[in-house]
């Protein structure tokens, strides 16, 4: 089955770059889509198909797919981006739905 | 808006099935497939399966195979999610979540249902 590796955690000051990288194998051919999730709350879908936005999420967030590794960048960090973030893909080999391991994102 | 209310918590036994409802309003609910997701406690997001209101066609994880069956009644646009012969690994936050086909993202998502499977 497909796999989608993603860094357990990323620490990040407010103000700065945050980066979270998901691989996967040949994860390029294949639509990505990011969610965040906070603490006791479902998951809002933030990026979609590799680098769109959805309306009401910040100009701050956006996502990249290249070869093995697509990115979602935050811009300008700011202390309620903490929060953990999954990428997703449809894995057509199989029929199923993919959600990486996810990253948790601290804000410093 | 478009809103996906799932029912309320639920506690059930080993061996027990549970059925968890997701009713869906400010869209028209047989354009959209559902998909179930769920989380256990400190765990990432896991992908169950997903059902397509207008026809009744549904695919399955792998995982859950078996053992899930998604339904719907679009009399009153709710879909439903039924897990069989519940074990504790079963423990976790239950949610349903709107796709347009097999390579769209999830857009909305219910407010999950917590499943608790203890003796």
């Amino acid at each position: 089955s497909y796999v989608l590796t993603q860094p357990p955690s990323v620490s990040v000051a407010p103000g700065k770059t945050a980066r979270i990288t998901c691989g996967g194998n040949n994860i390029e051919s294949k639509s990505v889509h990011w969610y965040q999730q906070k603490p006791g709350q479902a998951p809002i879908m933030i990026i979609y198909y590799d680098y769109d936005r959805p309306s009401g999420i910040p100009e701050r967030f956006s996502g990249s797919n290249s070869g093995n590794t697509a990115t979602l960048t935050i811009s300008r960090v700011e202390a309620g981006d903490e929060a953990d973030y999954y990428c997703q893909v449809w894995d057509s080999s199989s029929a199923h739905r993919v959600f990486g391991t996810g990253t948790k994102v601290t804000v410093l | 808006q478009v809103q996906l209310v799932q029912s309320g918590a639920e506690l059930k036994k080993p061996g027990a099935s549970v059925k968890v409802s997701c009713k869906a309003s400010g869209y028209t609910f047989t354009s959209y497939d559902i998909n179930w997701v769920r989380q256990a406690t400190g765990q990432g997001l896991e992908w169950m399966g997903w059902m397509n209101p207008n026809n009744d066609n549904t695919g399955y994880a792998q995982k859950f195979q078996g053992r899930v069956t998604m339904t719907r009644d679009t009399s009153i646009s709710t879909a439903y999610m039924e897990l069989s012969s519940l074990r504790s690994e079963d423990t976790a936050v239950y949610y349903c979540a709107r796709t347009v086909g097999s390579g769209s993202d999830l857009d909305y998502w219910g407010q999950g249902t917590l499943v608790t499977v203890s003796s």
